[in-house]
């Protein structure tokens, strides 16, 4: 089946302790995202990815970390500099090539908690 | 900067009727793209309909449909015949054609269905 999968569903975190979120594509689409979604601030941009080897940071990237090594994988690492981490994160991916429009579509999303 | 702005944090249908959520938007790009998502309570973002900003002519989406003004940069869903499965919380969304395929969202509307 062709989609996006994220793992895992929950992470559990202890302050001071790094994390990677894992985000996967088989939709041959270009564009990677992520995105952080709290309570009543709608979906804010962490990073993004228009092709394998390049990313740039979105507008919360303080405390994150990003690497695209392969087309299909956009692995978000939430370090301990995050000071706020605890949210519901959604990655995206976008066919990233006009002049089709280019719509986002989601993964079912992780939930991190810092204990 | 581009912006998105929802300003009704919620909303409230009957069953049956006919509900508008509003979306306003601040550009100085002529051509771009504006996307209307839901989140139902799984928290999987879903696109509802998509508009071209050089189309005149307002998205249909089954019952979903859009009054696209783009003078007065406004973008509102309607949604007819509600049903309770249209109980989700919707994301306005703004993308321009300059070549980062950066998204920029609304804070949201949660429509809530009454049977």
């Amino acid at each position: 089946d062709g989609g996006i999968t994220q793992s895992p569903k929950y992470l559990f975190r202890k302050e001071g302790q790094n994390v990677t979120l894992s985000c996967e594509q088989n939709l041959n689409h270009d564009a990677m995202y992520w995105y952080r979604q709290d309570p009543g601030q709608g979906l804010r941009l962490i990073y993004y990815s228009q092709i394998v080897n390049d990313f740039q940071k979105g507008d919360i990237a303080e405390g994150y970390s990003v690497s695209r090594e392969k087309k299909e994988s956009f692995p978000l690492t939430v370090t301990s500099a995050q000071k706020n981490p605890t949210a519901f994160y959604l990655c995206a991916t976008s066919l990233g090539r006009e002049p089709l429009i280019d719509t986002q579509y989601f993964g079912p999303g992780t939930r991190l908690t810092v204990l | 900067a581009q912006t998105v702005t929802q300003s009704q944090p919620e909303m409230s249908v009957q069953e049956a009727e006919t509900v508008t959520l509003s979306c306003t938007y601040d550009t100085s790009e002529s051509d771009y793209y504006l996307f209307w998502y839901k989140q139902p309570p799984s928290r999987q973002m879903i696109l509802v309909i998509r508009q071209e900003a050089y189309k005149q002519q307002n998205a249909t989406e089954n019952r979903f449909s859009v009054n696209f003004q783009k003078a007065a940069k406004s973008f509102s869903l309607k949604i007819s015949d509600s049903q309770l499965g249209d109980a989700a919380m919707y994301f306005c969304a703004y993308r321009d054609t300059t070549g980062t395929y950066k998204y920029i969202f609304g804070t949201g509307t949660r429509l809530k269905v009454l049977a």
